[in-house]
């Protein structure tokens, strides 16, 4: 099994839909959890952190279940510049900061 | 701030050649990474630093060394390349042990033929 586990894609939605995407972790000692975005032939820059109260930045929510070891990135009112890899990442805090990332989920938002 | 920085941006190896790619960043981290990242696949981490001097073993290390003498500069040396080695590569940092982001370069580009 996969030490972290999307969902696989592409999602192709149109502009102003709801996307969700899930994410499933192995280790029960993961502490820290992200969400990276990744365009094409770019570097992963994040996108934000998941708080276990669950978190939102604007059109973005992101929620944690650490019993159920799932995370989730749910994009409102899709626009086309949200087209993108976005990628479920897990910092387990006794392996010195290392992050484990999962294979990514591409989003395409069509006009 | 630059950031991170790595170069070269691309490059072709032949089988067998050694090459290094460099990485600096001016943010002042104390933790340093470099990951491979393989198509359509998520990121692995190949080696990463806590601080200068201080170099550990990441998930893929096979065929790959670094070292870290000043907190600014991580580079990673291949020394008898292998078309396995083909991937993207991307440096990171970050200030501390991973409640901190973590800020990537740009990537290198290797194909090894």
């Amino acid at each position: 099994r996969k030490e972290v586990e999307q969902d696989p894609g592409p999602f192709n939605v149109p502009e102003g839909a709801t996307v969700a995407f899930n994410c499933t972790y192995s280790n029960s000692a993961s502490q820290s959890f992200f969400w990276y975005r990744q365009d094409c032939r770019k570097e992963p820059k994040l996108l934000m952190s998941v708080y276990s109260s669950g978190n939102e930045d604007g059109r973005f929510t992101a929620q944690l279940n650490r019993a159920s070891q799932y995370i989730s990135l749910l994009i409102r009112d899709s626009k086309l510049s949200d087209s993108a890899t976005y990628l479920c990442v897990v910092n387990i805090n006794n392996q010195g900061g290392k992050l484990i990332f999962g294979q990514g989920t591409e989003l395409s938002v069509k006009p | 701030n630059a950031g991170v920085t790595q170069t070269p941006k691309f490059r072709i190896l032949k089988i067998g050649q050694s090459m290094t790619l460099q990485c600096a960043q001016d943010m002042n981290h104390n933790y340093m990474y470099w990951y491979r990242q393989d198509p359509g696949m998520g990121l692995k981490l190949i080696y990463y630093s806590v601080g200068a001097g201080i170099t550990d073993k990441g998930e893929v290390p096979n065929g790959y060394n670094v070292s870290r003498s000043t907190t600014e500069d991580f580079p990673l040396r291949l020394e008898l390349a292998a078309p396995s080695q083909t991937s993207v590569y991307f440096c990171a940092s970050s200030y501390s042990n991973g409640q901190e982001t973590q800020y990537f370069g740009p990537g290198t580009r290797l194909l090894v033929l």
